[in-house]
């Protein structure tokens, strides 16, 4: 059983810099989510890909955040100049073609910007 | 606005039953979500349920939908040190935009 997956599983950063993080959703999910959550918060929904098109994005992405997913399969989530503020867990998680939208998570990256 | 509502902090005895509250706001929510969060883990899905019904139980969870006053509840019955864990509301609002209360953290003592 091959869950989502995500790397890396911990990241930690010079505020500045830039940083990626790559998420492998269950292989026939076709849709997939970036979420931010941070301490003592629930996850906050950063954007919503159906296959390779991204459909929504939260206005909690600002212009330094970029999310990709080229080929439908894996994406990637790119915050350039990084911020102390930026310190959080990246969750993503995907689902299937199915009424209930039903979201599985993967275990996240935690991003932590000295 | 949207907003999921939850009180973030439950304490119970082992063998008690827990019973976790929620608030949403978006009456065309079409199912509703409980998660479980351990620490230093992802969000595991629990249960959920689809708007029109009332009730929909699971082993030792039952959730309850009062959809009139926007109130999902959650019961944990004979609840285990290993049900410690937070516990999060979310619900589908616009589009594809899943929205999660802020947790409830559940307290499990032996």
């Amino acid at each position: 059983d091959t869950g989502v997956s995500q790397d890396p599983r911990h990241k930690i950063t010079k505020r500045g810099q830039n940083v990626t993080f790559r998420c492998d959703p269950i292989s026939e999910h076709n849709r997939l989510y970036w979420y931010r959550q941070t301490l003592g918060q629930g996850p906050e929904f950063l954007t919503y890909f159906q296959n390779e098109a991204q459909l929504e994005k939260s206005r909690l992405l600002s212009d330094r955040f970029s999310a990709e997913r080229p080929k439908g399969s894996f994406s990637t989530l790119e915050i350039q100049r990084t911020e102390q503020g930026d310190s959080a867990m990246y969750l993503c998680a995907s689902s299937g073609r199915t009424s209930t939208d039903t979201q599985y998570f993967g275990p996240g990256t935690r991003l932590t910007v000295l | 606005g949207e907003d999921v509502e939850q009180s973030l902090f439950l304490s119970v005895r082992e063998g008690d039953s827990s019973v976790i509250n929620c608030t949403y706001t978006d009456s065309s929510s079409t199912y509703l979500y409980w998660y479980k969060q351990e620490p230093g883990a992802g969000l595991q899905l629990l249960t959920y349920i689809f708007s029109n019904m009332d009730m929909k139980q699971d082993q030792r969870l039952t959730v309850l939908l009062n959809k009139k006053d926007k109130h999902l509840s959650l019961r944990i019955a004979d609840t285990q040190t290993g049900d410690s864990a937070i516990y999060f509301c979310a619900e589908i609002g616009g589009g594809f935009k899943t929205i999660f209360g802020a947790g409830t953290r559940l307290f499990v003592k032996a």
